[in-house]
């Protein structure tokens, strides 16, 4: 069935460090994908997306490009930082109305 | 409030025991989700309702799981003889648009505990 894998944490990185956090994908049909962050002790919010093959979804430093040759759709950050200390949900939408996550990376900064 | 809040933040029950866990979702929002997330686990859909239709429940792992909302505002999610494998955090998400396809903002999750 449809569902989306994540590398497995815990991820622990010096502060500046280069960031990748892998997602790939099985759908049928072409889905929508995500990535939402969740911080100590907040809700889940959206980080960024991309709606289409090639497409690439930015926010605060963070790029995830959508490839449908190797159905992925990974994380990345040229520099960390403490304040991004947190877990990283990937996630896909194709039709109807159910997201489907990742099981979730946790990141772990260090000064 | 800005936010989706959701109450109580912690749930301790009985096994057996029945329990509601409510959502205010944001105001004006049409789609309301309900999640549950397991200890390092990903957030797995439960139900879907847009205004007070609720029109996908196929993620209700069983018929002890209820979920309403009235009024097309705040939702409740009832859970029935609770079991152990209840135990979870239940997340609730509203977005002002219809479908899955839209910005969902979270609530904090209600953490349930079934002894």
């Amino acid at each position: 069935g449809d569902s989306v894998t994540q590398m497995e944490g815990p991820v622990t990185l010096s502060e500046e460090a280069f960031l990748t956090i892998n997602c790939t994908y099985t759908a049928t049909g072409y889905p929508s994908l995500f990535w939402y962050v969740q911080y100590p002790g907040e809700g889940l919010q959206l980080l960024l997306k991309a709606t289409k093959a090639d497409d690439k979804g930015s926010n605060k430093g963070f790029e995830a490009t959508y490839r449908k040759e190797t159905t992925s759709f990974h994380l990345e950050k040229g520099s960390v930082q403490v304040s991004d200390s947190a877990v990283y949900f990937c996630a896909r939408w194709n039709t109807g109305n159910q997201f489907y996550f990742g099981t979730g990376t946790s990141l772990t900064v260090i000064p | 409030g800005a936010g989706v809040s959701q109450s109580p933040r912690y749930k301790v029950a009985k096994r057996g025991q029945d329990v509601a866990l409510r959502c205010d979702p944001i105001s004006g929002h049409v789609s309301l989700f309900w999640y549950q997330q397991a200890l390092g686990q990903g957030p797995e859909f439960l139900t879907y309702f847009q205004n007070e239709a609720q029109l996908d429940k196929s993620g209700l792992p069983s018929d002890r799981f209820f979920a309403e909302r009235p009024e097309g505002s705040v939702s409740t999610l009832k859970i029935q003889r609770t079991q152990q494998e209840d135990s979870a955090v239940y997340l609730c998400a509203s977005s002002s648009g219809q479908g899955a396809y839209n910005e969902q903002f979270f609530g904090p999750g209600t953490r349930l505990t079934v002894l």
